[in-house]
């Protein structure tokens, strides 16, 4: 079957622009999650979803990253005012119900802000 | 806090010969670890998991994982490594007492395997 996409696949933005990052995970996952992967930084997670539960922010770096996941399937993560440091691979995956533990990773969106 | 640690950016290994990517991890309680692969432009692939059980954990492409406990180490291991395997491999763990399965990851071993 599909596996988790994203779009765009690539994206670059100017400085101080908004940019929303969308991801379609697998038809029937209940878990959404977005990570970030940048140099300097690795590979650091972001938001979390869970059906209809409130999410889990905890892993976003600033006010300015916000997500929403709408019918509990399509994400959306935005960014405001994009910083250069922002430029990174932005990776979404998502999980089945259950306890299998086991997270599927779209190709991820890569954005360069300049 | 939890952590994970891999203290090789780069392992070299020739086709054929056995293969480790060496994984430490610090974290409060049980520890559920995983191993993933990631080739060039491309997301993660889920490799294998330690969640309980037996130490020796076997996973997708002929790999395997020792959990150690006495030395917090979960190394990923390889018999006879193939020029396909070069990658970039990340070890990661669950975070404990959340609601949820988020990661936190190594900072990645570029596996290369020369014929």
């Amino acid at each position: 079957g599909a596996g988790v996409s994203q779009s765009p696949s690539n994206k670059v933005t100017e400085k101080g622009k908004d940019v929303e990052l969308r991801c379609d995970p697998i038809s029937g996952h209940t878990a959404l999650y977005w990570y970030r992967q940048s140099l300097g930084q690795g590979l650091e997670f972001l938001i979390y979803f869970q059906g209809n539960s409130a999410p889990d922010k905890s892993g976003l770096p600033s006010d300015r990253f916000s997500a929403e996941r709408t019918g509990g399937s399509v994400s959306t993560l935005t960014i405001q005012r994009t910083q250069q440091e922002d430029s990174a691979v932005y990776l979404c995956a998502s999980s089945p119900p259950g306890q299998s533990y086991e997270q599927y990773f779209g190709p991820g969106t890569r954005l360069t802000v300049t | 806090a939890q952590s994970v640690a891999q203290p090789e950016d780069q392992v070299n290994v020739a086709e054929g010969n056995p293969l480790t990517v060496k994984c430490t991890y610090s974290v409060s309680g049980n520890p559920y670890l995983f191993w993933y692969v990631q080739y060039p432009n491309r997301g993660l692939q889920f490799l294998l998991k330690y969640i309980t059980g037996d130490n020796l954990v076997k996973g997708s492409y002929g790999f395997e994982a020792e959990f150690n406990k006495s030395q917090t180490s979960f190394h990923l291991k390889k018999p006879s490594a193939l020029v396909s395997d070069s990658a970039l491999y990340f070890c990661a763990v669950r975070r404990p007492l959340r609601k949820g399965n988020m990661l936190t990851f190594g900072g990645g071993t570029r596996l290369m395997v020369k014929p």
